[in-house]
């Protein structure tokens, strides 16, 4: 059963801490995007890549937060330093590249106090 | 950019008919798509439709495309209690996908 694997699934955290999200994409996927839902804003794209290449960050706090793809099989996510107003549901998906079809994982829920 | 809305909030009867809709403003959307997000889960892919559709249907699912007044819709026939959680239209165009604000489906008994 293939599926897009989120780690942690819960992170709580102090302001000014750095925060790593970690996300395994379904195998053979070429695309893989990162997404934020919090109540007020809804699902946010934040970052965008196409064969491990980034194509779209324009959704990012660029001072803070920074997304990587080290190799095929594992994307990151990072908030340096974490602030309150970051705690949200981060996703990430991956796809195809078929249009935007994306598989969405379980999500890592960050709460920074 | 892509503006998506919907309708906040939908209550119905078990066994009735379903029927979420959404308006997107951007004509050159190519996809688009219904997601399904339970409680604590991601998104769950439903169905989705190619702008040059008007229908499609998938067992107890049936999308319709009114692709001059940009609204979609999403019916759930025969509504079961597991099918209660938050639905999110989203219209894209490559890569990127605009969500709506979800709406929250109860099913009562």
């Amino acid at each position: 059963d293939a599926r897009v694997t989120q780690t942690p699934r819960h992170k709580v955290t102090e302001m000014g801490q750095e925060v790593t999200m970690r996300c395994q994409p379904i195998l053979g996927h070429n695309t893989v995007f990162w997404y934020r839902q919090t109540m007020m804003q809804g699902l946010e794209l934040l970052a965008y890549f196409r064969n491990r290449a980034p194509l779209d960050d324009s959704g990012m706090p660029k001072d803070r937060f920074s997304a990587e793809m080290p190799d095929a099989t594992l994307a990151t996510l990072k908030i340096q330093p974490s602030e309150p107003r970051d705690s949200a549901v981060y996703f990430c998906a991956s796809g195809l590249g078929q249009g935007a079809e994306a598989f969405f994982g379980q999500g890592t829920r960050l709460t920074v106090v | 950019g892509e503006d998506v809305e919907q309708s906040l909030f939908l209550s119905v009867r078990e066994g009735d008919s379903s029927v979420i809709n959404c308006t997107y403003t951007d004509s050159s959307s190519t996809y688009l798509y219904w997601y399904k997000q339970e409680p604590g889960a991601g998104l769950q892919l439903l169905t989705y439709i190619f702008s040059n559709m008007d229908m499609k249907q998938d067992q107890r699912l049936t999308v319709l495309l009114n692709k001059k007044d940009k609204h979609l819709s999403l019916r759930i026939a025969d509504t079961q209690t597991g099918d209660s959680a938050i639905y999110f239209c989203a219209a894209s165009n490559d890569y990127k996908l605009s969500f709506g604000a979800g709406t929250t489906v109860t099913v009562r008994a």
